[in-house]
């Protein structure tokens, strides 16, 4: 089956960047959206199509894709942004596939 | 805006069968790939399966093939997921998601219906 590996946990302080990978064999064919998931509430979409962001969602998240990873970037990381980040893919045998999950601490 | 309203928590016996509702507003539904996607306590989303109204298509994640039934009531514009033959590992928050720019991304989501089988 066709995986998507994400770092279990991320750490950073408040104000600088937190970078989150998502790694996959048949990343360079696809496109990549990200999720936040705080606890307790339903995903929130924070990137789509490796780089584009959905309105309403602040300038500081960006995401990007080279090879097989993709990456989302948080600039100016803010205690309110510690959450849960999922990547998903679309894939034409799998279908929907989502990475493990990175947890996100801001301290 | 899209919005997606789901059904109450369920508890459920092993063996049993729920069945899971989503109530969409905002947007036609014909135009909308609805999916399901789980969440067990404390671990990752997992896709579960999709239905494009389109063509009437249903498409599963291969472990819940033959278990899943995903229907569309366009009546009362409400989608609806059925998982049967419960076991303690289909114990989940179950999610409706679904987007404006094809069958993914997921712009929206639904609150979340909590299925919990137990004996």
């Amino acid at each position: 089956s066709y995986d998507l590996t994400q770092p279990p946990s991320v750490s950073v302080s408040p104000g600088q960047t937190a970078t989150i990978s998502c790694s996959g064999e048949k990343l360079g064919d696809e496109y990549i959206s990200w999720y936040q998931q705080r606890p307790g509430q339903s995903p929130v979409l924070v990137i789509y199509q490796d780089s584009k962001r959905p309105s309403g969602i602040p300038e500081r998240f960006s995401g990007s894709s080279s090879g097989n990873t993709a990456t989302l970037t948080i600039s100016g990381t803010q205690p309110v942004d510690e959450a849960d980040y999922y990547c998903q893919a679309w894939d034409t045998t799998t279908f929907v596939i989502f990475g493990g999950g990175t947890k996100l601490t801001v301290l | 805006q899209v919005q997606l309203l789901q059904s109450g928590a369920e508890v459920k016996k092993p063996g049993a069968s729920v069945k899971v509702s989503c109530m969409i507003s905002g947007h036609s539904p014909v135009d909308l790939f609805m999916h399901w996607v789980r969440q067990a306590p404390g671990k990752g989303l997992e896709w579960v399966g999709g239905f494009d109204p389109e063509n009437g298509e249903a498409i599963f994640a291969q472990k819940f093939e033959g278990r899943v039934t995903m229907t569309d009531d366009t009546s009362t514009d409400t989608a609806h997921l059925e998982l049967s033959s419960l076991r303690s590992e289909d114990s989940a928050v179950y999610y409706c998601a679904t987007g404006l720019m094809g069958a993914t991304p997921f712009d929206y989501w639904g609150q979340g219906t909590l299925v919990t089988v137990s004996s």
